[in-house]
C-alpha cells in the first residue's frame, strides 16, 4: 500500500505569480482533500475533490482552484500569489469522502 | 462559526509523566474527533481517532475521551518517553457537503529525559 505523495517538496515564488501543486492519493482511495497551514498553526481546509468533482470547499478565495484526475490525483493551483499564501499545503486522501484522512508531507511553499 | 480550541499551546513534562491535551469544539453535528501527530518537517500523523458515540477510545499508552454535551475532548499520553515529542493537533469533523476537519492551533509537547 502506498502513502499521499505530494511534489515538489519546497517552491519558491514570487508575489503575482501562479504555482500548481500535486499530490498522489493512497493506493484505493478517491477522496484528495487540500489544507494549508500557516507556520505555528493547524491546517485550514482549502477545498476537497471527491470522484473528480469539487466536494465542498474553506475559506479561500477563487484563486485558489483545483483539479482530480481519473486516477484520483490532484492538483492545487494558486493564482495571483500573495505574501499571506506562504505556508506549508498538505494534501489528504480518503475513501468516499470520509473525515478518516491520510496525509502527505506537504509541499513547503515561500512567496517573495 | 466552525472553530476547535486547543490548550495548552506549550505543554513540557519529565520522562514517564502522563501528558494531557484539551480540545473543545463549537459545532454540536460534529461526530468524528482525531488527534495528529507531526514532527519537525514531517507529515501529520493519525495516532487515534474517536466517534461521537463512544466516550473513550485506548491505544497502548494513548487515550482520548469525549464529552459530547459539555464539547470537549482530550488526549491522554501515559509513560511519556522522549519520542513522543512532537506538536500534536486536535481536530473535529464538520459536515456540509464534504466532511472536513477543522483543527486546533496545536500543542508543542517537550518530553525531557
Amino acid at each position: 500500500e502506498t502513502g499521499v505523495t505530494q511534489s515538489p517538496t519546497h517552491l519558491i515564488k514570487t508575489r503575482g505569480q501562479q504555482v500548481t501543486l500535486r499530490c498522489s492519493s493512497q493506493s484505493g482511495h478517491n477522496t484528495v482533500s487540500w489544507y494549508q497551514q500557516a507556520l505555528g498553526q493547524g491546517p485550514q481546509f482549502i477545498f476537497q475533490y471527491y470522484r473528480e468533482e469539487e466536494n465542498g470547499r474553506g475559506n479561500f478565495p477563487p484563486r485558489f482552484s483545483g483539479l482530480q484526475f481519473p486516477n484520483y490525483s490532484s492538483e492545487l493551483n494558486v493564482n495571483a500569489l500573495e505574501l499571506d499564501d506562504s505556508a506549508l499545503y498538505l494534501c489528504a486522501s480518503s475513501l468516499d469522502y470520509s473525515a478518516i484522512q491520510y496525509f502527505g508531507a506537504g509541499t513547503r511553499l515561500s512567496v517573495l | 462559526g466552525e472553530n476547535v480550541e486547543q490548550h495548552p499551546s506549550t505543554l513540557s513534562v519529565q520522562e514517564g509523566d502522563s501528558a494531557v491535551i484539551k480540545c473543545t469544539y463549537s459545532d454540536s453535528a460534529s461526530n468524528y474527533f482525531p488527534w495528529y501527530k507531526q514532527e519537525l518537517g514531517k507529515r501529520p500523523q493519525l495516532i487515534i481517532d474517536i466517534r461521537s458515540n463512544v466516550g473513550e477510545k485506548k491505544d497502548q499508552r494513548i487515550a482520548v475521551t469525549l464529552n459530547k454535551t459539555a464539547k470537549h475532548f482530550s488526549l491522554h499520553i501515559t509513560e511519556t518517553q522522549p519520542e513522543d515529542s512532537a506538536v500534536y493537533f486536535c481536530a473535529a469533523s464538520i459536515k456540509g457537503g464534504s466532511e472536513k476537519l477543522v483543527f486546533g492551533k496545536g500543542t508543542k509537547l517537550t518530553v525531557n529525559p
